[in-house]
């Protein structure tokens, strides 16, 4: 069935430092593809996401591109802050009309002032 | 517009006893989902309600039961409490219905920590 893998935290970074987040899936079609984040004592939200090869999605600084030939949807950003610490979560949809969405099993992300 | 909410925040219940998560939604979506966080196991599906008057099995229903009472309101309700059944549970909604599909974005409660002795 389909998955997504993504890497183990925790990953811990110092202010102003770029990150990435790698994220692979396995899916028989052609599925969407989230970023969710979950900051401490709350749900989670959508960050980012792409629907269809080569898209890019981006918000607040993170961008993520939707590559099918690597099956990949890896999370970056140039500058982190303070207040990106968070837990981060990739996720696809299988495109049923539920939506219902896998996810990863999350990186949590930590940042030194 | 509060979004998706969820009741209670905390609860601590003892093995075989009973109770309901309470969620409700105010974005006049179709389709609503309860999901459990375990530690390194991201997010899991228990059951998800695609539109009114209709639920079904998601990965990992045994032990749950839930009520799509209208539009709003989408309960879970653990019969008899497990152990195994100690975790953070999430509510989500989506729009759903003939416009939904692979591109809608899920909107989640705060979620309810429940811990079983």
């Amino acid at each position: 069935g389909d998955s997504v893998t993504q890497m183990e935290g925790p990953v811990t970074l110092s202010e102003e430092a770029f990150l990435t987040i790698n994220c692979t899936y396995t899916a028989t079609g052609y599925p969407s593809l989230f970023w969710y984040v979950q900051y401490p004592g709350e749900g989670l939200q959508l960050l980012l996401k792409a629907t269809k090869a080569d898209d890019k999605g981006s918000n607040k600084g993170f961008e993520a591109t939707y590559r099918k030939e690597t099956t990949s949807f890896h999370l970056e950003k140039g500058s982190v802050q303070v207040s990106d610490s968070a837990v981060y979560f990739c996720a696809l949809s299988d495109g049923s009309s539920a939506s219902k969405i896998i996810f990863g099993s999350g990186t949590r992300l930590s940042i030194r002032p | 517009n509060a979004g998706v909410t969820q009741t209670p925040k905390f609860q601590v219940l003892k093995t075989g006893q009973s109770m309901t998560l309470q969620c409700a939604q105010d974005m006049n979506h179709n389709s609503m989902y309860w999901y459990r966080q375990d530690p390194g196991m991201g997010l899991r599906l228990i059951y998800y309600s695609a539109s009114e008057g209709t639920t079904d099995k998601g990965e990992v229903p045994n032990g749950y039961n839930v009520s799509r009472l209208n539009k709003r309101e989408f309960s879970l309700r653990l019969e008899s409490a497990a152990p195994s059944q100690t975790s953070v549970y999430f509510c989500a909604s989506s729009e759903g219905g003939t416009s939904g599909g692979g591109q809608e974005t899920q909107y989640f409660g705060p979620g309810t920590r429940l811990l079983v002795l």
